[in-house]
């Protein structure tokens, strides 16, 4: 069983939708959850970054932790084509620098 | 904001040469630098941390007579692989850590693609 578990998609939606994406993960020791955006041929870029479970917003993006269930969800609203993307969660077991395990990534493309 | 540029993009080699993948800090001083590897629709996967003027530390089950790194400043480190084999190929992707800060002062190069014919 994989430490982090994302569905690959890829999910397609129109312009304007609410986007959900989710991993789950399996190792109760992670405290720091993050979500990175990746572009095509480009490096991953950090959106969101929570501690521990409960919701972390930032204008049209919504994270979520539910450390009971093990589970953490990216919310976009009114995605835009330029949303199109792929969206990595992560996780690690402290703020300061320990192995952070990513997700393999939801391919998301906004149609417009 | 911070940025981390890498050197080459892109590069092909043949099976058996070595090859060298610069990471920059440009705007920052990064007292730690790590190297990450992705292959195509799996996560990227971290294979060593590097700290300037100290020895690289990486993951378990990586080669590191075969994947050289060298943390020579504050704002470079190299990543040499040497020997590469075909399933050496895939896209390798640094970041460097500005101070002494968390997760979130982590910054990611725009990667390397590496084929090895």
């Amino acid at each position: 069983q994989k430490e982090v578990e994302q569905d690959p998609g890829p999910l397609s939606v129109p312009e304007g939708a609410i986007v959900s994406l989710n991993c789950t993960y399996s190792n109760s020791a992670f405290q720091y959850f993050m979500w990175y955006r990746q572009y095509s041929r480009k490096g991953p870029e950090l959106l969101m970054y929570t501690y521990s479970s409960g919701n972390k917003e930032d204008g049209r993006f919504t994270a979520q932790v539910d450390k009971s269930s093990k589970y953490i969800s990216l919310f976009i609203r009114d995605s835009q084509p330029s949303d199109s993307a792929t969206y990595l969660c992560a996780m690690s077991w402290s703020g300061g620098y320990q192995k952070v395990t990513f997700g393999t990534g939801t391919k998301l493309q906004v149609i417009p | 904001g911070a940025v981390v540029s890498q050197h080459p993009s892109r590069v092909i080699c043949k099976s058996g040469t070595s090859v060298k993948i610069e990471c920059r800090s440009l705007d920052f001083q990064a007292t730690t630098m790590f190297w990450y590897r992705q292959f195509p629709k799996q996560s990227l996967m971290l294979m060593a941390t590097s700290n300037e003027g100290s020895k690289a530390t990486y993951e378990q089950g990586v080669e590191k007579d075969k994947f050289l790194i060298n943390h020579a400043s504050l704002t470079l480190s190299t990543l040499t692989v040497t020997s590469a084999h075909p399933e050496d190929s895939s896209f390798y992707i640094c970041s460097a850590r500005a101070g002494t800060g968390g997760v979130e002062t982590q910054y990611f190069g725009p990667g390397t693609r590496l084929l090895v014919l």
